[in-house]
């Protein structure tokens, strides 16, 4: 079935630094790509997403890069802050309907200042 | 404008019993979906609902089932529960059906 892989599983970073999450997806038709962070005793929060038809999105410190051929997607977060220390989630469309979502597995990301 | 709700938060049952979560979505949100979370086997997707209308359904036992009503909250239910139920169940709105906000969870323990 359709898959998502996620790394790396933990990343620690220094405050200041930029963190880079990177993702692969099996379903060819899968044309929506969000990236959720999960704080404890959360639920998850959409932080950014791309659809299928733009390469690359920013917004802030936050930015995603999406290339369809290799099927592959990136999460860049750059001057990374202790309050980023989180578990991130990519995730892609099932289809084209965009309304099932096949997760990644996650990454805790670390900030330590 | 007020986010997604679910109650209860934290729920107990026992083996065999059944369960009904609730979840109100953001207002004008007509696209409801639920995912059930757990450490093995992550985020993984349950149903979707659209005015009324299961539109997307993911690999679970028929012992989850949910429902939508007019006014879009939904709830799910799980039937003959099993230990390997325990999770945190998430629901998600969308207006249209990408961008989904998610709620706090309900947390599920089956004993």
């Amino acid at each position: 079935g359709e898959n998502v892989e996620q790394h790396p599983s933990t990343l620690s970073v220094q405050e200041g630094d930029s963190a880079v999450i990177k993702c692969t997806y099996s379903d060819s038709a899968s044309n929506y790509f969000p990236w959720y962070k999960q704080e404890l005793g959360k639920g998850p929060q959409l932080i950014i997403d791309i659809r299928s038809n733009v390469g690359e999105k920013k917004d802030q410190r936050i930015a995603v890069t999406l290339n369809k051929t290799a099927k592959h997607f990136s999460l860049h977060i750059t001057e990374t802050q202790p309050e980023d220390s989180a578990v991130y989630f990519c995730a892609a469309s099932q289809g084209q309907a965009g309304t099932a979502l096949i997760f990644g597995k996650g990454t805790t990301l670390s900030v330590s200042s | 404008k007020a986010g997604v709700t679910q109650t209860p938060r934290y729920l107990i049952k026992t083996r065999g019993q059944q369960v009904t979560l609730s979840c109100s979505p953001i207002s004008g949100h007509r696209s409801v979906s639920w995912y059930q979370q757990t450490p093995g086997q992550g985020l993984q997707f349950l149903f979707e609902y659209f005015s009324e209308t299961q539109r997307n359904k993911g690999n679970f036992p028929g012992r989850f089932s949910g429902r939508q009503f007019s006014n879009s909250r939904s709830e799910m239910n799980v039937s003959t529960l099993e230990l390997g139920d325990s999770a945190l169940y998430l629901c998600a709105s969308s207006l249209l059906g990408f961008e989904q906000f998610f709620g706090p969870g309900t947390r599920l323990t089956v004993l």
